[in-house]
This record gives structure tokens, sequence and C-alpha cells, in this order.
């Protein structure tokens, strides 16, 4: 069964800070590791990662893909109180397309 | 684009009562995808449909069951409710093509309570 773990669980920053959040995986197939921020509504998507592009970046925020190691971080420098938010990693594998194993996700508080 | 959007937003309903969400996706996306989000588990997959068919299906007993129309609309139902039921059901919409690396679209999502 395909496995998303996430850590740590929850964080508490003063703005300015940067922060770092992992996401390991065990998935067969690896097809692709997607970030999602979520605040009081939806998941909206931040970035996607793939053999052929382990590295993204935009704005303050950035992510990498190890494959190797079978994990990814999601960084986040100068922090803002409206980066508080739960950051979900997901992963899709397991020979099934459009099936997106998630982790339970880091809950980041930014205090100003 | 409109975004994906989800009906009813809120739903409150009893133990052994079913219900049924409705999840129409981004113009020109042909699959959904359904997720139950709680406290406890997190995001989990249920299932997902292309092209009227479904394609791919989570660990969620039978009383979890979907479709979807000719347009793309998909519907969730979800019968004999139980307390544990209770969660924000979200949907997702993506064009659903083979080989494309493309990420999902997540509606607002219908929050269920079971009482």
């Amino acid at each position: 069964e395909d496995k998303v773990v996430q850590s740590p669980l929850s964080l508490v920053v003063h703005e300015g800070d940067t922060v770092t959040l992992n996401c390991s995986y065990e998935v067969t197939n690896f097809r692709s590791l997607l970030w999602y921020k979520q605040e009081k509504k939806a998941p909206t998507f931040l970035f996607m990662l793939t053999s052929s592009g382990i590295e993204k970046k935009s704005g303050r925020l950035s992510s990498i893909l190890d494959k190797k190691e079978l994990s990814s971080i999601l960084n986040i420098t100068a922090t803002q109180t409206g980066d508080s938010a739960i950051y979900l990693c997901a992963v899709e594998g397991g020979g099934s397309n459009y099936k997106l194993t998630f982790g339970k996700g880091t809950l980041l508080t930014v205090n100003p | 684009k409109a975004g994906v959007t989800q009906t009813p937003r809120y739903l409150i309903k009893t133990r052994g009562q079913q219900v049924t969400l409705s999840c129409s996706p981004i113009s020109g996306h042909r699959s959904v995808s359904w997720y139950q989000q709680t406290p406890g588990q997190g995001l989990q997959f249920l299932f997902e449909y292309f092209s009227e068919t479904q394609r791919n299906k989570g660990n969620f007993p039978g009383r979890f069951s979907g479709r979807q129309f000719s347009n793309s609309r998909s519907e969730m139902n979800v019968s004999t409710l139980e307390l544990g039921d209770s969660a924000l059901y979200l949907c997702a919409s993506s064009t659903g093509l083979a080989g494309a690396q493309e990420t999902q679209y997540f509606g607002p999502g219908t929050r269920l309570l079971v009482l």
C-alpha cells in the first residue's frame, strides 16, 4: 500500500523565519509528487515534481525531490502570516493514474 | 474559467440516512476524483471517474459509490450513514489524459455532519 509521511505535524514560527517541511514516500511506480496549501477551504496547488523536474521555485517557496531518498522538502523563506496553513504532500503512483495518496499534512502557524 | 464547484456546501444528516453530493469539474476536464478528509486520517482517495467509467477506487466500503454523467459532472452517494462518515468531501478535476503530468484542481468541498 502506498504511504506518504510528512514531518513535522505542526510548526510555529515567527514572521521572517525560514521553514523546511518534509515529505517521505513509499509507492510503487512513482509518477509525481505534489505539494498543496490548504487554508480554510480546498487545497490549492503549489508544485509538481517528477523525474524530469526535481526542483521547482516560485517566489519565496521552493521544493526539491530526492528520488534516491524517496523524499521531498518544501522551503518557505521570509515567512509571512499569510503562509499559515496546512501544507499537504501527495504522491501519484502505484500504477494507477490520478490516484493521489496524501500525507496527513504539516500545520504551519506564522506569528507576527 | 470557472473552477470546480461542489454542492451542497454543508449538510447535516442522521445515522442510517443516505446522501448524494455533486461535483462539476472545470470545463474541458473529464476526470473527477473524490476524497474524504478527516482530522484523524487526513485526505483519503475514494474513487476516480473518467468518461463515465470508474477508473480507480480507494479502500472504502461499498456504502460509498459514485457515478459520472456525459457532461463530466459527478455525484457521490453514501448510504446508511455512520457517525464516522462526518468529514469534508472534496472533489478534484483534471483532463485525465494518459501520460499528462498535471495537477488536480480541487473544489471547495462539502462538509457533511452525521448526527
